[in-house]
C-alpha cells in the first residue's frame, strides 16, 4: 500500500514553456502533499506544503508565481512550472501523507529545460 | 524547524551489520525521527521511524538515546541492494514537513 505515482517521469521542454507535473496518491486518500526539488548530488528541497482545497503554503525563497500548485482532490497535486529556464532544470519529487502518518514519495520527475 | 546531522559517507562489507549515526541535538519534545533511504534517479523510500522507544521492522532497526538528541539506524546484514543515501529526518509536528539534511551515502562492499 501507500503508493504514489508521478506523471511524466521525464520532459523536455524549450525555454519559455510550461511544464506541468502531476503527483497521484494511488491507494490512499493524502490530506497533505508536498512538493520538492533536487539538484545533481544535493539533498531534497522543499518546495512547498500543498493542502487539498486550500492555497499552497511555499518555502521561502520559493517564487509561488512561477511554481503554480494546485491540489485539487485528495488523490492528485499538480506542480506547473511557469516560462521555464535552464536553471528550473532538475529533479523534482512530490510526496502523500496523512495526518500523523509518514509521507510516501513519487518516484520523481526529471525534468529539462534547453 | 530542528536540523540533523550525518556522516557524509561511510561504507561496509557486505553481510555485515551497518549502524549509521544521526545527530538531532535541537530536537523537541513531539518531534518523530524519520529514516528514508535514496537510490540513484528515484524518490525516497520509507525505512523506519520512532518517537522515544527503539523500533524494529523487516528492513531495519532504530535505535533512539535515552536523551533523544541522537539515534541510529540499523541494518543487521548489509546487502548490495542497500547501497543508497540514507537520510535521518525530523518531521515538524504541526506542519508534517519533512527538512532534509545531507544524508549519508552508504557504500557496500562486496
Amino acid at each position: 500500500g501507500a503508493v504514489v505515482s508521478q506523471h511524466p517521469s521525464w520532459v523536455i521542454c524549450k525555454s519559455g514553456t510550461s511544464v506541468k507535473i502531476e503527483c497521484r496518491s494511488l491507494d490512499f486518500q493524502a490530506t497533505t502533499m508536498f512538493w520538492y526539488r533536487q539538484f545533481p548530488k544535493q539533498s531534497l528541497m522543499l518546495m512547498a506544503t500543498s493542502n487539498e482545497g486550500s492555497k499552497a503554503t511555499y518555502e521561502q525563497g520559493v517564487e509561488k508565481d512561477k511554481f503554480l500548485i494546485n491540489h485539487a482532490s485528495l488523490t492528485l497535486s499538480t506542480l506547473t512550472v511557469t516560462s521555464a529556464h535552464p536553471e528550473d532544470s532538475s529533479f523534482y519529487i512530490c510526496s502523500a501523507g496523512r495526518q500523523g502518518y509518514e509521507q510516501y514519495f513519487g518516484p520523481g520527475t526529471r525534468l529539462t529545460v534547453t | 524547524d530542528a536540523k540533523t546531522t550525518q556522516p557524509n559517507s561511510m561504507e561496509s562489507n557486505e553481510e555485515e551489520p551497518v549502524h549509521l549515526p544521526c545527530n538531532h541535538s535541537t530536537i523537541s519534545g513531539t518531534d518523530y525521527i524519520h529514516w528514508y533511504r535514496q537510490l540513484p534517479s528515484q524518490g525516497p523510500e520509507y525505512v523506519i521511524h520512532g518517537l522515544t522507544s527503539n523500533v524494529n521492522n523487516r528492513m531495519a532497526s532504530l535505535a533512539i538515546a535515552e536523551d533523544r538528541k541522537s539515534s541510529t539506524l540499523i541494518l543487521h546484514r548489509a546487502t548490495l541492494r542497500d547501497a543508497a543515501v540514507y537520510y535521518c529526518i525530523l518531521r515538524d509536528p504541526g506542519t508534517y514537513k519533512y527538512i532534509f539534511g545531507t544524508g549519508t551515502r552508504l557504500k557496500v562492499l562486496a
